[in-house]
This record gives C-alpha cells, structure tokens and sequence, in this order.
C-alpha cells in the first residue's frame, strides 16, 4: 500500500520552514525519506526506524508516530538548494525494498 | 567508487522493440534494486535482487519484463515486445544488505516507446 504524502507541492521564500507528513494504512517498521531534483537521482536524507532511532546527514529533522503510523520531515530556515521533490518510502523489514509515496514538490523562491 | 551507474541514460524504441538496460552498483553492495518512476509520482518498486539470486518480484511486473544478476555484479533489465505504457525512468538502487541502510540509486534510463 503507497503511503500517502501532504501537502502536494508547497512554495517558500528562502528563511521559511516547511512541513511534510507522511501516513501509511499499514504499520510501518522504517521510513526513509529521499529528495529528487529534476532530472537527477533521488538521494538520501533520513531513515526513521522503529523504536524511535534516526539515521541522516543532512540538517533535515524527522518525526516518526508508529501509532498514527505518519513521519514528517521539517525543513527550516529553507535554502534555494532545498527546492525538489520530497519522497516517503516505507521499508521493510528483511528486503530493504522501499514502497515511495507520490512526492511533495517543494520550491523556494529568493 | 563512481556510485551507481546506468547505461544508457536514454533510449528512444519503437514499440514492439525489445530493449535492455544495464545497471552497475556500488562494489561491495550486496542488494540491487530496479524501480520505474513516471512523470510526477514516485518510485516504483520493481525487483531485488541479493547477491545474483532475484528474491523479490512485482506482482505488478508484466511477464515482459525480465531482470537477472548474474555472478551477483551488474544486472541487467530487459523488456520484451515494450509497449507504449512502459515509457518511464527506470531506476537502479543499491545497499549492502545490513539492515535498515540507506539505498544510492543510479541517474536512471528514460525509455521513450513510440
């Protein structure tokens, strides 16, 4: 079952901050969040793991609720190089197979 | 290390043409991946492969296509008699096979079937 990802597309100005949920109708055991630049790979940002473990590189935070079964992603103080689409992927727990939501499209203006 | 790499980045097909995509991973990663994404949805899981063996595939993946590993390196992505429905970006990922690691995915080939 895709995750399902709010909102569709947002639109900042750089110094903003910005909100990106995440909800699954199953339970989830990690979510694991990825950027997409148009026309570019989609790379890593964070994993969130059941039992409340975080894992990234980047100044990104990320919540995990296993009872409402969401993540968010919170981007603040936005830059210019935050712009491109945001995608939730649920993982599993023996496969790293990763089922992607439909994406956030993200822009920040000057 | 390069990172994933595809090959070819883009491929133009007539329909009922066969095609076929290569990928080549990170070295040392155990587990590969393909994913199919269209325009404005997210990635779409494919097949997995761990080492040369296929563990996973699609329920979803037409009988036309087909996916092997051999000797547990590259892999190649082969669709049969394509179909204008299967213009996409095909995505390669791979990860060692730790649990709950990060995937590198490749650059991607976009099939164009007219």
């Amino acid at each position: 079952q895709q995750p399902v990802q709010s909102p569709q597309a947002v639109i900042l100005r750089e110094g903003e901050d910005a909100v990106i949920n995440c909800s699954s109708s199953k339970a989830l055991y990690s979510v694991h969040w990825y950027r997409q630049k148009h026309g570019e790979a989609p790379v890593f940002l964070m994993i969130l793991l059941k039992g409340g473990e975080q894992k990234g590189h980047e100044k990104i935070s990320a919540s995990f609720n296993e009872k409402k079964q969401q993540s968010s992603l919170y981007l603040t103080a936005s830059q210019l190089s935050y712009s491109g689409t945001y995608f939730c992927g649920t993982g599993s727990s023996n496969t790293g197979k990763l089922i992607f939501g439909q994406g956030t499209t993200l822009q920040v203006k000057p | 290390d390069t990172g994933v790499s595809q090959d070819p980045r883009h491929k133009i097909t007539k329909r009922g043409q066969n095609v076929t995509f290569r990928c080549d991973p990170i070295s040392e990663h155990n587990r590969l991946y393909w994913y199919r994404q269209t325009l404005g949805q997210g990635p779409e899981f494919l097949t997995y492969f761990q080492n040369e063996a296929q563990l996973e595939k699609s329920r979803l993946l037409s009988d036309r296509f087909s996916a092997e590993r051999p000797k547990g390196s590259f892999s190649t992505l082969e669709i049969q008699r394509t179909e204008q429905g299967d213009s996409a970006m095909y995505l390669c990922a791979s990860n060692p096979s730790r649990p709950n690691t990060e995937a590198f995915f490749g650059q991607g080939t976009r099939l164009t079937v007219v």
